[in-house]
């Protein structure tokens, strides 16, 4: 059964850092793409960021590049984001995500809450 | 960055009619286009993807339809469970960008 799990959200004042991580099982971890999905508290879907499976494709929403980077680690079966110079509207549920053999996301884990506020 | 523009933002039906959401890209994604669904309090379920294939256990009342920058998802016949909010989203390009969502309420 696949299983991510997201950790390392939580409240954070405006301007400092934060990293999450998702922990991927039952499933061949490098052999897939990994991507962020965020959602504000009542609001839609946002794509964050993608990474290929060997690290050598990388992406970024035009909201957060420059301040988050995405990394993995075949090795931990692991996914990261790192966020930094954060601000009021990075504040969502973010989602860890699976990219299927078609391409497209085909698991999401259940999220983990980063609040940004003073 | 690729726009995806949905409509309409909110569809009002009852179970048994037939639902019709669009979803409109500013540039053309070719086929890269997939559907979401989501309801409260869970992740998104993907639906159908390169436009026009459905996901695995996906029932055939769901379809999809359109190429380049116009598509199309069709609910043939509403089931009480459809209701819920429908998103598109494109991997042509980097960023892979979602609509903003269509939320399908029970009138």
């Amino acid at each position: 059964e696949v299983q991510l799990v997201e950790s390392g959200g939580g409240l954070v004042q405006p301007g400092r850092s934060l990293r999450l991580s998702c922990a991927a099982s039952g499933f061949t971890f490098d052999d897939y793409a990994m991507h962020w999905v965020r959602q504000a508290p009542g609001k839609g879907l946002e794509w964050v960021s993608g990474i290929s499976w060997n690290s050598g494709s990388i992406g970024y929403a035009d909201s957060v590049k420059g301040r988050f980077t995405i990394s993995r680690d075949n090795a931990k079966n692991s996914l990261y984001l790192q966020m930094n110079s954060l601000r009021a509207e990075d504040t969502a549920l973010y989602y860890c995500a699976k990219v299927g053999i078609s391409g497209w996301i085909d698991y999401w884990g259940q999220g983990t809450l980063v609040t940004v506020s003073s | 960055e690729i726009v995806l523009t949905q409509s309409p933002a909110t569809l009002s039906l009852s179970p048994g009619e037939r639902a019709t959401l669009s979803c409109r890209a500013s540039q053309s994604v070719s086929s890269y286009l997939a559907w979401y669904q989501q309801k409260p309090g869970q992740a998104p379920r993907l639906l159908i993807y390169d436009a026009s294939n459905r996901a695995t256990a996906i029932p055939a009342r769901f379809s999809g339809s359109g190429s380049g920058t116009d598509f199309t998802l069709t609910i043939s016949s509403l089931e009480p469970e459809d209701f819920a909010v429908y998103y598109c989203q494109q991997r042509s390009n980097w960023p892979h960008t979602f609509g903003q969502g269509t939320k399908l309420e029970i009138k």
